[in-house]
């Protein structure tokens, strides 16, 4: 079982570039999310989505943008890379919106210079 | 507001050591779901358990055991007879049962467990 699959692993940005970070799950779950782990505190919300075609903002949304045109993906854009971005990212997913607990991916590590 | 607190930043015990680690939170709503994450090394958060607001029953799995105390908005997590494996990164999370998909962690508490 695959789970949740994120790519790449790790990247580095210049200030100012753009990339994609790829989530797949293979669970059929209707419910995804991104978070960030920044050193030492605990994961954040940034977006998250309840079904394709539809997702909402989190705790910390601005610099990212998010499509969810499948059940299977749900990427992760940062269009304007910035210092503040460094972060681990996570994406997650769960097969409905009842208080049950996540699958989380491996995480992408992502430092901007 | 939503709010959990691992005051515990890191800890070092010895194999066969018991540890706990605390977490307490801050809500306003009467219903909630508390969670316990493990992050070993390789990076990816793995679920260990999940309580609901109505439920104080402590409850243990293996060398596993939580307590929920309402009273003192506590959701501690105790290793019994730890083991080098149980070295990670430990995060206690709040869940409002009226907004599943907002989930609130805490900081985090690395667990080092020394041979």
């Amino acid at each position: 079982n695959a789970g949740v699959t994120q790519t790449p692993k790790f990247r580095i940005l210049k200030i100012g570039q753009s990339m994609t970070l790829q989530c797949t799950q293979d669970m059929n779950h209707n419910y995804m999310y991104w978070y960030r782990q920044d050193p030492g505190m605990g994961l954040k919300l940034i977006y998250y989505s309840v079904g394709a075609g539809i997702t909402d903002k989190g705790e910390v949304p601005n610099g990212y943008n998010v499509s969810r045109s499948t059940t299977e993906d749900f990427p992760l854009r940062l269009e304007l890379a910035a210092p503040s971005q460094t972060s681990v990212y996570f994406c997650a997913s769960k097969i409905s919106s009842q208080g049950i607990g996540y699958t989380f991916g491996s995480g992408t590590r992502l430092t901007v210079v | 507001a939503q709010k959990v607190t691992q005051a515990q930043t890191e800890i070092s015990v010895v194999e066969k050591e018991d540890v706990t680690l605390d977490c307490v939170y801050e809500t306003r709503d009467t219903t909630y779901y508390l969670f316990w994450y493990k992050q070993p090394p390789s990076g990816e958060l793995v679920f260990l358990i999940r309580r609901n607001s109505f439920d104080e029953q402590n409850e243990i799995s293996g060398r596993y055991s939580w307590n929920f105390q309402k009273s003192t908005s506590s959701f501690n997590f105790t290793i019994t007879a730890s083991q080098v494996v149980d070295s990670a990164v430990y995060f206690c999370a709040l869940s409002p049962i009226y907004n599943f998909n907002k989930f609130y962690f805490g900081s985090g508490t690395k667990l080092n467990v020394k041979p």
